[in-house]
């Protein structure tokens, strides 16, 4: 099984859709959650951490479930620029270090 | 604020050539740093890590081998090029709230 999975899509959606994505992971003892956005042949750039509490910035929800092992990104009111890929990110203290391992990302396309 | 430095940003190698490859952190002290691999097509796979100066952590047998010689300096190397080793290569930087990638280099191994 690997340490972090994706459902790498693509999710093709109308402007003003609401569209969520799933991550799950292996390893129990992670530590902290992130979701990162990725565009076309450019770096990965952090979107939002996620809380146990759940959080939110404007259109974006990220939420974690501990018991079950994943975290979600809920995306509303779709807008074209929200194109690109999503990639979750654990982080695990390996050996007193935090290691980000990041998942293979879903793309999404937001169509007018 | 900190920012971070990868260069050159994409690079033409013929196979069995030597690779160098620098990122630099500044705004910053004892950063963790990290290099990063990504396939086309692929996910993002870590190469190597670093918490200090000379401290280099593997995650990943292979053709590559990085170093630390400055706090805020970070080199990935190759003695021989192989073609599989073609990829976006990205740097990042973090302290577990959040990592901060390079602009990355795209190789081409030919």
């Amino acid at each position: 099984r690997k340490e972090v999975e994706q459902d790498p899509g693509p999710f093709n959606v109308p402007e003003g859709a609401t569209v969520a994505f799933n991550c799950t992971y292996s390893n129990s003892a992670s530590q902290s959650f992130f979701w990162y956005r990725q565009d076309c042949r450019k770096e990965p750039k952090l979107l939002m951490s996620v809380y146990s509490s759940g959080n939110e910035d404007g259109r974006f929800t990220a939420q974690l479930n501990r018991a079950s092992q994943y975290i979600s990104l809920l995306i509303r009111d779709s807008k074209l620029s929200d194109s690109a890929t999503y990639l979750c990110v654990v982080n695990l203290v390996t050996r007193g270090s935090y290691i980000p391992t990041f998942g293979r990302g879903t793309s999404l396309i937001v169509h007018p | 604020s900190q920012t971070i430095h990868q260069w050159p940003a994409t690079l033409v190698q013929p196979v069995g050539s030597p690779l160098s490859l620098e990122c630099t952190v500044e705004g910053t002290s004892n950063p963790n740093l990290y290099w990063y691999r990504q396939a086309a097509g692929r996910g993002l796979q870590l190469l190597f890590y670093s918490v200090g100066i000379g401290q280099i952590s593997s995650e990943v047998p292979q053709n590559l081998s990085a170093s630390r010689p400055q706090d805020r300096q970070f080199i990935l190397s190759s003695k021989k090029l192989l073609l599989s080793d073609s990829g976006f290569y990205l740097c990042a930087w973090g302290q577990g709230v959040g990592y901060t990638f390079g602009s990355g280099t795209r190789l081409t191994v030919v």
